[in-house]
Formats: structure tokens, sequence, C-alpha cells
């Protein structure tokens, strides 16, 4: 199994630019979410999907988009970038709900809005 | 308002001291804890996952604790190798919304361990 993958492993975008942060998972895990991690502030919940076709907002979802359309692939998608959104951002999935089963984390994506 | 804090921040130790990372966190309803691993650059990798009902978790040189009543986990690591340089990150899992349980995160604490 390759586990969580990520791309791109960097991005520098400008102010107001769109993109999409590509996350799978071959582990057929029903749980998928996106953290962002900042110094000093550990990780911050930005999306989640509890299955295909479903999803929500996580603590800090302004400025982001999800979807689900399968169970493998969950795309964070950043409508106007933002220097604020400078971060890095890490994928997640688990196999049932995390009451029950850890949490596994992909290798991040480094993301520079200038 | 759930929070975790882990201390110290920082820590720098020679090869072959025993070591403990502390961890708090203000709400005790907690369905788990978990720590992880992160080296520079990289992922976080599940060291431990404790759950609520359990005191303890060992995996090799490592030994987690939790104590739910009193807000604290400890994750003790024997015989420290430069190889354990890296960050730990600890995280409690609670209930989010709609039935889903998110990871509240510590800022970790950074350890070198050198030769």
């Amino acid at each position: 199994n390759a586990g969580v993958t990520q791309t791109p492993k960097f991005q520098v975008l400008k102010t107001g630019q769109s993109m999409t942060l590509q996350c799978a998972q071959d582990m057929n895990h029903e749980y998928m979410s996106w953290y962002r991690q900042d110094p000093g502030m550990g990780l911050r919940l930005i999306h989640y999907s509890v299955g295909a076709g479903i999803t929500d907002q996580g603590e800090v979802p302004n400025g982001y988009n999800v979807s689900r359309s399968t169970t493998e692939d969950f795309p964070l998608r950043l409508l106007s970038a933002a220097p604020s959104q400078t971060s890095v951002y890490f994928c997640a999935s688990s196999y049932r709900t995390l009451s029950l089963s850890e949490q596994y984390f992909g290798p991040g994506t480094r993301l520079t809005v200038t | 308002k759930q929070e975790v804090t882990q201390i110290p921040a920082a820590l720098s130790v020679p090869e072959g001291e025993n070591l403990v990372l502390n961890c708090s966190f203000t709400d005790s309803a907690i369905y788990n804890l978990q720590w992880f691993r992160q080296d520079p650059g990289k992922g976080l990798t599940s060291l431990l996952l404790i759950q609520s009902s359990q005191r303890e978790q060992t995996s090799g040189r490592l030994n987690a604790s939790l104590d739910k009543s009193s807000g604290r986990s400890t994750l003790y690591i024997a015989a420290s190798q430069p190889g354990d340089s890296a960050t730990y990150l600890c995280a409690v899992s609670l209930m989010f919304s709609g039935g889903y349980n998110k990871l509240i995160f510590g800022a970790g604490t950074r350890l070198a361990v050198h030769p």
C-alpha cells in the first residue's frame, strides 16, 4: 500500500490564484480530512469527509472547498489564494471514527502565497 | 474549548538518556490520545494510541501513559538515540459534529539527541 499520498510537495502561488491540492489513499478508509500546520500552532482541521459524497467544515474552513466523489480521493481547492494561506497542508485518513482507530497522514504540501 | 499543551517546547539531550515528554489537555471528555512523530519536512507518523479507558501503551523503547482525570499524558523514551531526533506531537480525539471525531493537536516538543 502507498498509504496517503499528496501532490504537489511544494507550490508557490500569487495572491488571487486558485489551485487544487491532491490527496489519495489506497487503504479503503472512509474518513479523510485536511489539516494545516502553522509554526507554534499545531495542526488545525480545515475540512473532513466521512464517506464518498459527504463533506463538512472543520475549524478553519474559510477560503477552502472540498469534494469527495470517490472513497480514494479528497482534493482541497483554494479558490483565491491569500498570504494567510501560506502553510503546510496535511491530508489524513482513518478506517473508522477516530474514537476507535488511529489516523494516517500524508507527507504534506508546503504552500507559499506571495 | 479543548486546549492541548506540550512542555517543553524543545529539548536537547545526550545519547543514552531516558526522557519524558509532557502533554496536558483541558477537557477530560476525550475518546483517545495519540502520540505522533514528525521529522523535518515530513508528515506525521503515529507512535502510540491510548484509548480513554486505558492507562498506558508501550511500543519498543516508547511508553505512553494517560491520566484522564488530571488531563495529562507522558511519553517516555528509554535509552534515547540520535535517530529519535524529531518533533513529537500529542493529539486528543473528541466529538466534533455529525458524529465525526476530530483531533486537537499540541504544538509539539522538538527533541534533539546528540551523540
